[in-house]
């Protein structure tokens, strides 16, 4: 059974800083990777989508690796700002077909101004 | 791109009563939708996968008959969740596969849905 966990589950820093979060997975036999934001009370936005042949994914300040066969990802946002803070949850998907995602418990971010 | 919605984004009933979610797919047809339950600070749980025209697939520890799926149309799911309680209070997402090509899919979400039961 796929397990996501996500590490810090929380984490606060000042602005303009440079930081990392931690998703890892049990199962490596995943079809691909996304890195979702939620912000309270909302929807989610997708922000990366890492396929499994892929080692990273970049879009503006936000660059996603993964390493399938240690089972681990990194989301790795640039240059914080205070509209950065949510929560950021990753989602491996196993199959092609319309297969279910499962989520990791998510790290909630807050960036200091 | 692929837009999915929630009705309503937030309801409040009185415990014991019955509330339907609707979850539409816009501009798109999806044969499969899924539902998730995400109680305050914790991750999405997904609940069922809905697909069109056949019964829901329901993750273990989800009651069937009090959580009930019906996707009639491929455009449109709806969760009743029958005589609520207190304890069902979550926020509710949807989503629904759009197809990428000939062999793949991408999941959009819809924004959720506020239950709160008193």
């Amino acid at each position: 059974k796929q397990e996501v966990t996500q590490i810090p589950a929380a984490l606060s820093v000042p602005e303009g800083e440079n930081l990392v979060l931690n998703c890892s997975f049990t199962d490596s036999a995943i079809y691909n990777l996304q890195w979702f934001r939620q912000d309270p009370g909302k929807g989610l936005t997708s922000l990366l989508l890492i396929q499994s042949s892929q080692r990273e994914q970049t879009s503006g300040r936000l660059n996603a690796s993964l390493d399938k066969s240690s089972g681990r990802s990194t989301l790795y946002i640039a240059a914080s700002q205070p509209g950065d803070s949510a929560t950021y949850l990753c989602a491996v998907r196993r199959g092609s077909s319309a297969s279910k995602i499962i989520f990791g418990s998510g790290t909630r971010l807050s960036i200091r101004p | 791109g692929a837009v999915v919605s929630q009705h309503p984004s937030w309801v409040i009933c009185k415990s014991g009563t019955s509330v339907k979610i609707e979850c539409r797919s816009l501009d798109f047809q999806a044969t499969t939708m899924f539902w998730y339950r995400q109680f305050p600070k914790q991750s999405l749980m997904l609940m069922a996968t809905s697909n069109e025209g056949s019964k829901a697939t329901y993750e273990q520890g989800v009651e069937k008959d009090k959580f009930l799926i019906n996707h009639a149309s491929l455009t449109l799911s709806t969760l009743t969740v029958t005589s609520a309680h207190p304890e069902d209070s979550s926020f509710y997402i949807c989503s629904a596969y759009h197809p990428q090509g000939a062999y793949d899919y991408e999941q959009y979400f819809g924004p959720g849905t506020r239950l709160t039961v008193t």
